[in-house]
């Protein structure tokens, strides 16, 4: 069960739009509209901000967006925010059970 | 509210064995999954194994079936993963987190557990 493959590191200014990939196989985010998005700030909880490839939690600001296209899913932030700063981590749910994590991507704004 | 509130921090030695918990309330413990996540210092989130209360089945990672136990204990809401022999490389946090039976999205998670392993 490998970890689905993030960029290590995506930057971008105040107010740019930013997105994040996440590819899996078949077995997982290709076979299944079950990946959800983590932000996690060092020291802290994760938190979900995207379930379901696109939906959004209630309380999660509609700049974080999700798709999927094949084995690849994405996430968007729009109106990069200093306070996005963060690792960020997609999941899926897998045939083999029980869930895979992306390899997590560290955002930078600059 | 919901809560998942976490064992405090663990020193032990290589050898040792452990059990961290994971208390939930506010909500049907018996129909959330749980699952318990690790973060080695510097790296990724990973998915260890999850378990469903309500029915004990259970699902573990490749990676870590046979070096970790799952369990729950419905009548006190509160979710384990335990050791019979820690290593150094067991050095890390731990994260429990929750999912509606029949969703596929962790929406609360617990604080942490730290575990310091050494040699």
């Amino acid at each position: 069960q490998s970890a689905l493959t993030q960029p290590a590191s995506v930057s971008g200014s105040p107010g740019q739009s930013i997105t994040i990939s996440c590819t899996g196989t078949g077995s997982d985010v290709g076979g299944y509209n079950y990946v959800s998005w983590y932000q996690h700030h060092p020291g802290k909880t994760p938190k979900l901000i995207i379930y379901d490839v696109s939906d959004r939690p209630s309380g999660v600001s509609n700049r974080f967006s999700g798709s999927k296209s094949g084995n690849t899913a994405s996430l968007t932030i729009s109106g990069l925010q200093a306070e996005d700063e963060a690792d960020y981590y997609c999941s899926s749910f897998t045939t083999s059970r029980p869930y895979v994590f992306g390899t997590g991507t560290k955002v930078t704004v600059l | 509210e919901v809560q998942l509130v976490q064992s405090g921090a663990e020193v032990k030695k290589s050898g040792e064995s452990l059990k961290i918990s994971c208390k939930g309330s506010g909500y049907s413990f018996s129909t959330y999954w749980i699952g318990w996540v690790r973060q080695m210092p510097g790296k990724g989130l990973e998915w260890m194994a999850i378990i469903y209360p309500g029915g004990s089945e259970t699902f573990y990672n490749p990676s870590f079936r046979g070096q970790v136990t799952i369990s729950a204990d419905k009548s006190i809401s509160t979710a384990y993963l335990q050791w019979s022999g820690l290593k150094a490389s067991d050095t890390a946090m731990y994260y429990c987190a929750i999912a509606l039976d029949g969703n596929y999205y962790w929406d609360y998670w617990g604080q942490g557990t730290p575990v310091t392993v050494s040699p």
